[in-house]
């Protein structure tokens, strides 16, 4: 089955900084790449994602990049806010079931400093 | 729009005893999943229904976890006996159908005495 690792499991930055979460998969089938925000006693937001047919995507301040042929995508978000702080959860998807069957990575807790 | 609700918020429980959590999903919403969340840990898919039919539950320890989804709207997990292993968050999550973004509720936190 599908197996998600997530570098680094936390990251502080300065306001303003840009801040990289990584994401490695290992199952080739699998073509939905999500990421979800998830804020002290709420659940998991998603924030963005991107299907295998791109190769990268902007929203605003985030992004996220992939490359298939080495199995690994990236969150990228820029002009970092304090409000930014929360855990990041990459997820894969394989996308030949016809439904979404999300395998998550472990997290990356996220602070944003003043 | 109401988001994923869920119910209780909090639940504490000694070992062997029986607990039972209530999600209702997003208005129109077909699929519907259940998901452990480890502290520390991403979550976990527990149970995947698609209206009141299970599409996969390859991940439920089912010599003690159940849900059901009798009516294809709201749904229920129940674990008996529980185990002091059991103790995490208990996200539920719906979407349109089932490739479509899944929104996820506020979950349960359990803890197991």
């Amino acid at each position: 089955g599908e197996n998600v690792e997530q570098h680094p499991s936390t990251l502080s930055v300065q306001e303003g900084d840009s801040a990289v979460i990584k994401c490695t998969y290992s199952d080739s089938a699998s073509n939905y790449f999500p990421w979800y925000k998830q804020e002290l006693g709420k659940g998991p937001q998603l924030i963005i994602d991107i299907r295998s047919n791109v190769g990268e995507k902007k929203d605003q301040r985030i992004a996220v990049t992939l490359n298939k042929t080495a199995k690994h995508f990236s969150l990228h978000i820029t002009e970092t806010q304090p409000e930014d702080s929360a855990v990041y959860f990459c997820a894969a998807s394989p996308g030949n079931t016809g439904f979404q069957k999300l395998v998550f990575g472990t997290g990356t807790r996220l602070l944003v400093s003043p | 729009e109401a988001g994923v609700a869920q119910s209780p918020r909090y639940k504490i429980i000694e070992k062997r005893q029986s607990v039972a959590f209530w999600c209702n999903p997003i208005s129109g919403h077909a699929t519907l999943y259940w998901y452990q969340q480890i502290l520390g840990q991403g979550p976990k898919l527990l149970i995947q229904f698609q209206n009141n039919g299970v599409v996969d539950d390859s991940q439920l320890p089912k010599d003690r976890f159940s849900a059901e989804r009798l009516k294809g709207v709201d749904s229920t997990l129940k674990i008996q006996p529980a185990k002091l292993e059991d103790s995490a968050v208990y996200l539920c999550a719906s979407s349109f159908a089932g490739i479509d973004t899944q929104y996820f509720g506020p979950g349960t936190r359990l803890t197991v005495l």
